[in-house]
């Protein structure tokens, strides 16, 4: 079957780094995606990995090995209003994407 | 650009009743997409389409009904709500297909069926 899986809930301090790993296992792959979704609100575009490698954006970075169906988000400079859940999405062979239940990342002053 | 709009915002029924939720879209996108969203559980897509006048059944279909109005509308209906289907649902879209490209979400419909 097809299954992603990520941490439910992970608490980190603002101004500190925190990392968010996602695993996936697909029907074939077409490239991960990361989406961030305060609470009440609509999921937003963070970032898409197809090849294996680091992909940075300011503040957040994103990672992908495709060999062992793993990635992560890698967020910098915490901020209180990075305050959210982050979802992991794989795309599979006939670019469905597969969601993670997400992960609810609470900022402690 | 308004982006992806969505109607109702909330809405409550009584098992039995009918309704529609209604989407719409002005970033000229082909594919659109009908989700919900449950407490521990990822987004799981319900109906999709590929274009103007197409629909496609996702992962969890029944008890719900699709129609492509035009490029830039979708409209999700469920016919007889049960309790299962209390849910917050997502619209969302993408100028090709969704596993390949950036999607776009509304705001969100909150549906609580009694």
């Amino acid at each position: 079957g097809q299954n992603i899986d990520q941490p439910t809930e992970m608490t980190a301090t603002e101004g500190a780094i925190v990392q968010i790993n996602c695993t996936y296992q697909t029907s074939g792959f077409n490239g991960l995606f990361w989406y961030q979704q305060h609470a009440g609100e609509a999921p937003t575009f963070l970032s898409y990995n197809v090849l294996d490698g680091l992909e940075e954006k300011g503040r957040f970075s994103s990672f992908l090995s495709r060999s062992k169906g793993y990635s992560y988000l890698l967020l910098k400079e915490l901020q209180m209003k990075d305050s959210a859940s982050y979802l992991c999405a794989a795309s599979d062979s006939n670019y469905q994407l597969i969601w993670g239940a997400g992960t609810k990342l609470i900022i402690k002053p | 650009n308004a982006g992806v709009t969505q109607t109702p915002k909330f809405r409550v029924l009584k098992t039995g009743q009918s309704m529609t939720l209604l989407c719409a879209q002005d970033m000229n996108h082909e594919y659109m997409y009908w989700y919900r969203q449950d407490p521990g559980m990822g987004l799981r897509l319900i109906h999709y389409s590929v274009g103007e006048g197409t629909t496609a059944k996702g992962e969890v279909p029944d008890g719900y009904n699709v129609s492509r109005l035009n490029k830039r509308e979708f409209s999700l209906r469920l016919e007889s709500a049960a309790p299962s289907q209390t849910s917050v649902y997502f619209c969302a879209s993408s100028y090709s297909g969704g596993g390949a490209d950036t999607q776009y979400f509304g705001p969100g419909t909150r549906l609580t069926v009694l």
